[in-house]
């Protein structure tokens, strides 16, 4: 059964600094790899999407690599801004059927003015 | 603005009634997905539809039940909920269900069960 694991839980940066976030999985079969932020009371919004054949990917001041071998991804955000405090979700797509995607914990980031 | 539409945005039911999430999606995705979130949790994937036909049920008890009565629809039918169904739950959408794409979603219904 796929676990994802996501490192620090809680994060907490003054505003300018950039920051890495961790995600690690136990079954490296998988489809890819997409990271989400999440505000309070609302859905998820999908950021990256990292395929199983790829190394990385970016948009924006967001760079998400990943390396399926370790079972391991980041999330590094440049010059954090006050907009960036959310959850960001780490969530891994296997399975024999496709589309199930198992998520991590989640870690809260704030950025502070 | 999100592209996934779900409504109502809230819901209080009685144990006893029945009532149905609604979600609809206007990108020619056809594959769709509902997912349960309870407070300070990940989403739970409860039912995917691909193709308008059922292809994943992650054994959610019967008191849920999905429809998805064309491409851009689909429904979470609930009767005789429990308190702890009580959770925001979510609908997305993905071009296909092969797991290829990225799943798109929309902000949730929230649910509380007296």
């Amino acid at each position: 059964k796929q676990e994802v694991t996501q490192i620090p839980a809680a994060l907490s940066v003054p505003e300018g600094e950039n920051l890495v976030l961790n995600c690690s999985f136990t079954d490296s079969a998988i489809y890819n790899l997409q990271w989400f932020r999440q505000d309070p009371g609302k859905g998820l919004t999908s950021l990256l999407l990292i395929q199983s054949s790829q190394r990385e990917q970016t948009s924006g001041r967001l760079n998400a690599s990943l390396d399926k071998s370790s079972g391991r991804s980041t999330l590094y955000i440049a010059a954090s801004q006050p907009g960036d405090s959310a959850t960001y979700l780490c969530a891994v797509n296997s399975g024999t059927s496709g589309s199930r995607l198992t998520f991590g914990e989640g870690t809260q980031l704030t950025v502070n003015p | 603005d999100t592209e996934v539409t779900q409504t109502p945005k809230h819901l209080v039911m009685g144990m006893t009634n029945k009532k149905s999430l609604k979600c609809e999606q206007h990108m020619g995705h056809r594959a769709m997905y509902w997912y349960k979130q309870k407070a300070k949790k990940p989403p739970e994937l409860m039912f995917v539809y691909s193709y308008e036909k059922l292809s994943i049920n992650e054994s959610v008890p019967s008191r849920f039940s999905p429809e998805c009565p064309n491409s851009s629809l689909l429904n979470l039918h609930l009767h005789a909920l429990q308190p702890e169904d009580s959770a925001l739950y979510l609908c997305a959408s993905s071009q296909d269900g092969q797991g290829r794409q990225p799943q798109h979603f929309g902000d949730g219904t929230r649910l509380s069960i007296l």
